[in-house]
């Protein structure tokens, strides 16, 4: 089973509302990604979480908030964002983060609108 | 510092034809070259992957790529696709030097006609 999942699957918010995109996955994965894709263009990383740590940050504005409550669940903290942040977040996630090449495994995304 | 170049953003195909997608990489250490496909409004999904042994590595829906060191390649190719083949492929690659997140080409689609 190579499954993460995703929610909501799609979320309209205003630029003032605070809402939260979560992904679960029960592979007993321990690193966690957070990626965002714009139409036509490929996915880029925001985060990366390691054994419930951030080990990465991709020099995300601070809008976006990650948490990492425990192995299985990496939640994306939203809060006055931008439309221009308008886009797919994918989350991922890989038996380690060790430099071994371990596959990275995604999730169907949530589609994200800001008006 | 690693990247992937795919120099065709689309191909347009008929059906049962044979296509091939091209992937280059630079990278000055080892590599891991993966190839994810996404369909119209979906996620990413693991088409295939190298990470050493055979150079020529085979998807279940009948899809190879043929790692080429000396080449820098991962060329995708399936011998006849069909409509549903109609995605976007990307190629990405991870190296040895540190974590293993992935740097992607830009993508090609790849339009498959009847």
């Amino acid at each position: 089973d190579t499954e993460v999942t995703q929610t909501p699957k799609h979320l309209v918010m205003g630029m003032t509302n605070k809402k939260s995109l979560k992904c679960e996955q029960h592979m007993g994965h321990r690193a966690m990604y957070w990626y965002k894709q714009k139409a036509k263009k490929p996915p880029e990383l925001m985060f990366v979480y390691s054994y419930e740590k951030l080990s990465i940050n991709e020099s995300v504005p601070s809008r976006f908030s990650p948490e990492c409550p425990n192995s299985s669940l990496l939640n994306l903290h939203l809060h006055a964002l931008q439309p221009e942040d308008s886009a797919l977040y994918l989350c991922a996630s890989s038996q380690v983060i060790s430099s071994s090449g371990n596959t990275i495994y995604f999730g169907e995304g949530s589609w994200l609108t800001v008006v | 510092a690693q990247s992937v170049t795919q120099l065709d953003s689309q191909v347009p195909v008929f059906e049962e034809a044979p296509v091939e997608l091209r992937c280059n990489y630079s990278s000055s250490v080892s590599v891991y070259l993966f190839w994810y496909v996404q369909y119209p409004n979906q996620g990413l999904q693991l088409l295939l992957k190298y990470l050493s042994g055979s150079t020529l590595v085979e998807s279940i829906n009948g899809f190879e790529a043929e790692f080429n060191k000396s080449q820098t390649s991962f060329h995708l190719r399936k011998p006849s696709v069909h409509i549903s083949d109609t995605a976007e492929y990307f190629c990405a690659v991870s190296d040895s030097s540190g974590y293993s997140t992935l740097t992607f080409g830009k993508g090609t689609m790849l339009l498959v006609s009847p």
